[in-house]
């Protein structure tokens, strides 16, 4: 069975700093997709990131960064220089290669708070 | 550009009633899903459907049923509500095609069984 892990239930930064949140996954598959989707207070789900599981280069998106390590079974988000607009709750969501990307696994999410 | 249309945004029941929310895409796309959102956690797939006229379990069906007559179309019904149903529900949609896509989705109808 799949499962993905995102420890950190809740976190509180102040504006500019930087922010790193954690997602950790399990699967027997040994090819697979992860996922990143935020959802600001408004409750809408926004995609961010696919990473296939063959394709451990990092990627920037602007103030977005993404490190998937595949050793530790990781795909850890990084937010720099961070804004109140990034609040909103995060989830990392895991899928297997040859279904769709909708029937995924989800993390409980991780809620990002960014203070003035 | 309307994406995955959602229908009702909120609703009120009260247990044992029965309703059916309503997805819309206009993206023609092949795969429809329905999940549900709890406080504090992530989303669990409830029924899904790979193409019109079928439909498929996800890890939470019981006490709910689908249907998709239309391609464009995903039904989510509920025979007889209860309070454990109060939750957010949420109707995505993505591609058929040889590599993985994101999932698309709606904009999540607010349920509440009392």
């Amino acid at each position: 069975a799949q499962k993905v892990t995102q420890a950190q239930t809740e976190i509180s930064v102040v504006e500019k700093e930087d922010v790193t949140l954690d997602c950790v996954y399990e699967t027997r598959d040994t090819t697979y997709y992860l996922f990143w989707y935020k959802q600001p207070p408004s409750g809408e789900l926004v995609f961010l990131i696919r990473r296939n599981s063959f394709d451990e280069q990092n990627e920037i998106s602007g103030r977005y960064s993404w490190n998937f390590q595949k050793s530790t079974s990781s795909f850890n988000f990084t937010i720099t220089a961070s804004q109140v607009v990034d609040s909103a709750v995060y989830f990392c969501a895991l899928s297997e290669m040859g279904t769709n990307a909708g029937k995924s696994t989800f993390g409980d999410g991780t809620t990002l708070t960014v203070k003035p | 550009n309307a994406g995955v249309t959602q229908t009702p945004k909120f609703r009120v029941l009260k247990t044992g009633q029965s309703m059916t929310l309503l997805c819309a895409q206009d993206m023609n796309h092949e795969y429809m899903y329905w999940y549900r959102q709890d406080p504090g956690m992530g989303l669990r797939l409830i029924h899904y459907s790979v193409g019109e006229g079928t439909t498929a379990k996800g890890e939470v069906p019981d006490g709910y049923n689908v249907s998709r007559l239309k391609k464009q179309n995903f039904l989510l019904g509920l025979e007889s509500a209860a309070p454990s149903q109060t939750s957010v529900y949420f109707c995505a949609s993505s591609r058929q095609t040889g590599t993985n896509t994101e999932a698309f989705f709606g904009q999540g109808t607010r349920l509440t069984v009392v």
